[in-house]
């Protein structure tokens, strides 16, 4: 089955530092990517839809300056948290839609990025 | 994005018992999604259903899809202790964005 994996699995770093998380996709190629963020005992937020080869596309509410996504190649999508604050301290999901499953996304394993 | 609303939120059952959530939408869906999250992992997907009516089994684990099309439910069928964690149900709007319900927290008692 489809496979998508990010790094690292857990981060913690002082506050105005950048940070960076990965998300490839392992055996299957993805145009499109999704971020998503989750605050403990809640559901998934969508932040942004991360697209190859052009601009990402960003949920209401959610700062591009703040959160800044590339997606390098068909197989990999970063997200940088730019200037981390204690705020922005969550659980970071990406996703890649199934190509054997319609309509069905695979997830990561998820970031726990913890800011000081 | 459309809302999904799941209920109960949370649920402490003992051991062996059979457990049964729902979702349900004020639009109609034409994929119903269930995925199960362990703490501190992503959500994995348990079972996808795309036909009004449609009854789909994952071992312990069966779920249908409403006639109406804006329901879903999930069962579980004599619970064990690997079944505790977050249960979420999903349906794809806008492209192929998801929408969640706001999850299911299982917890189970040996």
């Amino acid at each position: 089955g489809a496979v998508v994996s990010q790094h690292p699995s857990w981060v913690i770093c002082k506050s105005g530092t950048s940070v960076k998380i990965e998300c490839r996709s392992l055996d299957f190629q993805a145009t499109t990517m999704f971020w998503y963020r989750q605050f403990p005992k809640q559901s998934l937020m969508l932040m942004a839809t991360s697209n190859e080869g052009s601009k990402a596309t960003y949920e209401q509410g959610v700062e591009k300056d703040k959160f800044l996504i590339n997606h390098a190649s068909l197989t990999l999508s970063t997200l940088t948290v730019t200037s981390a604050h204690p705020e922005d301290s969550s659980f970071y999901i990406c996703s890649a839609p199934g190509l054997a499953v319609t309509d069905t996304q695979y997830f990561g394993p998820g970031t726990r990025l913890t800011v000081l | 994005g459309q809302q999904l609303n799941q209920s109960p939120q949370s649920m402490f059952i003992q051991e062996g018992e059979d457990v049964s959530m729902n979702c349900t939408s004020s639009s109609i869906f034409n994929t119903w999604l269930w995925y199960k999250q362990d703490p501190g992992e992503g959500p994995v997907l348990l079972i996808a259903l795309y036909k009004a009516g449609e009854l789909t089994s994952n071992g312990r684990l069966t779920a249908q899809f409403g006639i109406t099309r804006k329901d879903s439910f999930l069962n579980i069928s004599a619970s064990i202790p690997s079944d505790v964690g977050i249960y979420f149900c999903a349906g794809p709007w806008a492209g192929n964005m998801l929408t969640f319900g706001g999850g299911t927290r299982l917890m189970v008692k040996p």
